[in-house]
């Protein structure tokens, strides 16, 4: 079946350093990748979205490329800050009609 | 938009007494999904409506379990009898699954404890 696959964390870095949090899938098709943020004590938010290979999707200064010859969908920030403490989750979803999958979560935590 | 609304927010209760968690979907959307997250297990999904009807609930854990649909703009998730295991957060999300790329909308979860 469909799976998501994350890079352990927790992910500890300074402020201004550079953020890579690996996401691999497995699929049967052509699914659309999310990546979803969640803040303590709430509940997961859309960050940023791709539908076809080579689409890059971008929010909030996060990127993410759709790599279908990898199966990979990588998330990265070229400065992160500690507002972007908060646990990302990368997801996928078959076709419209089925439901979504989401890796385990790896948590990341900027310190000044 | 008010968002998903789920409630309670917290919940506590004794082992055996029934628990039932509410949730409102974003007007309009035409999926809703139950998620359960703990910490060992992470983000599962326990089942999802389309439409108003139930296409997978192969997530939920056993018979104690149940989930209802009864019109666009509610559902219902009901535990009977509760046990210590079943403590977690338990989230609510609706979609408009009309589109490949449609997100889920989050509430902001129900934090249930059993003792």
């Amino acid at each position: 079946g469909d799976s998501v696959t994350q890079m352990e964390g927790p992910v500890t870095l300074s402020e201004e350093a550079f953020l890579t949090i690996n996401c691999t899938y497995t699929a049967t098709g052509y699914p659309s990748l999310f990546w979803y943020v969640q803040y303590p004590g709430e509940g997961l938010q859309l960050l940023l979205k791709a539908t076809k290979a080579d689409d890059k999707g971008s929010n909030k200064g996060f990127e993410a490329t759709y790599r279908k010859e990898t199966t990979s969908f990588h998330l990265e920030k070229g400065s992160v800050q500690v507002s972007d403490s908060a646990v990302y989750f990368c997801a996928l979803r078959e076709t419209s009609y089925d439901k979504v999958i989401f890796g385990p979560g790896t948590s990341l935590s900027v310190i000044p | 938009d008010a968002g998903v609304i789920q409630s309670p927010r917290h919940e506590v209760t004794e082992m055996g007494q029934e628990v039932t968690l509410r949730c409102k979907p974003i007007s309009g959307h035409n999926s809703l999904f139950w998620y359960r997250q703990t910490m060992m297990r992470g983000l599962e999904l326990l089942i999802y409506f389309n439409n108003n009807v139930p296409i997978d609930d192969s997530g939920m854990p056993e018979d104690r379990f149940s989930a209802k649909m009864p019109n666009a703009s509610f559902s219902t998730l009901k535990i009977q009898p509760s046990e210590p295991r079943d403590s977690a957060v338990y989230f609510c999300a609706s979609s408009f699954l009309e589109t490949e790329n449609s997100p889920l909308h989050f509430g902001n979860g129900t934090r249930l404890t059993v003792t």
